[in-house]
């Protein structure tokens, strides 16, 4: 299986700070990573996929980057509604695996 | 718009077997992989296994030899069975779809706990 390593796994910022999560692979995954915001009490909902593209409706104020086995996800501004938890996974291997999540919490 | 509808059991006693079925409304059925993913109480996500329209299963291989998924595909639906479940077990299970090479959009969620 191909272990999805993220950190940090909790992080306190502001309102308006830039923030970085990186996602670490086992292994070479080329660019099948994809990143999933979860509030608290919701479903996952999928933010970035293949690295870099954003799902439709998604602020641009979210970026992705990265290849291979190294990856980053930055908020540019953070807004209140970004408070949540993320979270990387990996498509590029069965089994699909997860990132043990980063919870964004306010400061 | 595909919209994921879940249902199952909620509540469950060591040894039984959890059973949780996932409808799919609108959008094609056929062109996709079918999921079930679990999350633990204040825990990460857990992807345990897909399903495509033909019946051809992936599981994940730390669960493998207790899940069963199914597909119904007149119905428009699939299904879950986990056996001889445990407190481990105790998670809010999601289905969900597979598109391209990522998982959109996500069922609501169902709380399944074990307890004696």
């Amino acid at each position: 299986d191909i272990q999805m390593t993220q950190s940090p796994s909790s992080l306190s910022a502001s309102v308006g700070d830039r923030v970085t999560i990186t996602c670490r692979a086992s292994q070479s995954i080329s660019s099948f990573l994809n990143w999933y915001q979860q509030r608290p009490g919701k479903a996952p909902e999928l933010l970035i996929y293949a690295t870099s593209s954003l799902q439709s409706g998604v602020p641009s104020r979210f970026s992705g980057s990265g290849s291979g086995t190294d990856f980053t996800l930055t908020i540019s501004s953070l807004q209140p509604e970004d408070f949540a938890t993320y979270y990387c996974q990996q498509s590029f291997s069965m089994p699909l695996t997860f990132g043990g999540g980063t919870n964004v919490e306010i400061k | 718009q595909v919209q994921l509808q879940q249902w199952g059991a909620g509540l469950l006693k060591p040894s039984e077997t959890l059973s949780l079925t996932c409808a799919v409304n609108g959008g094609s059925f056929s062109l996709y992989h079918w999921n079930w993913i679990r999350q633990p109480p204040g825990k990460g996500l857990e992807w345990i296994g897909e399903i495509d329209h033909s019946g051809s299963t992936n599981y994940a291989p730390s669960l493998k030899s207790r899940v069963t998924i199914s597909v119904d595909t007149s119905k428009k639906q699939f299904s879950l069975k986990l056996s001889s479940v445990t407190a481990a077990d105790t998670a809010v299970y999601y289905c969900a779809r597979t598109h391209h090479n990522w998982i959109d959009p996500w069922g609501q969620g169902s709380q399944v706990t074990v307890s004696s």
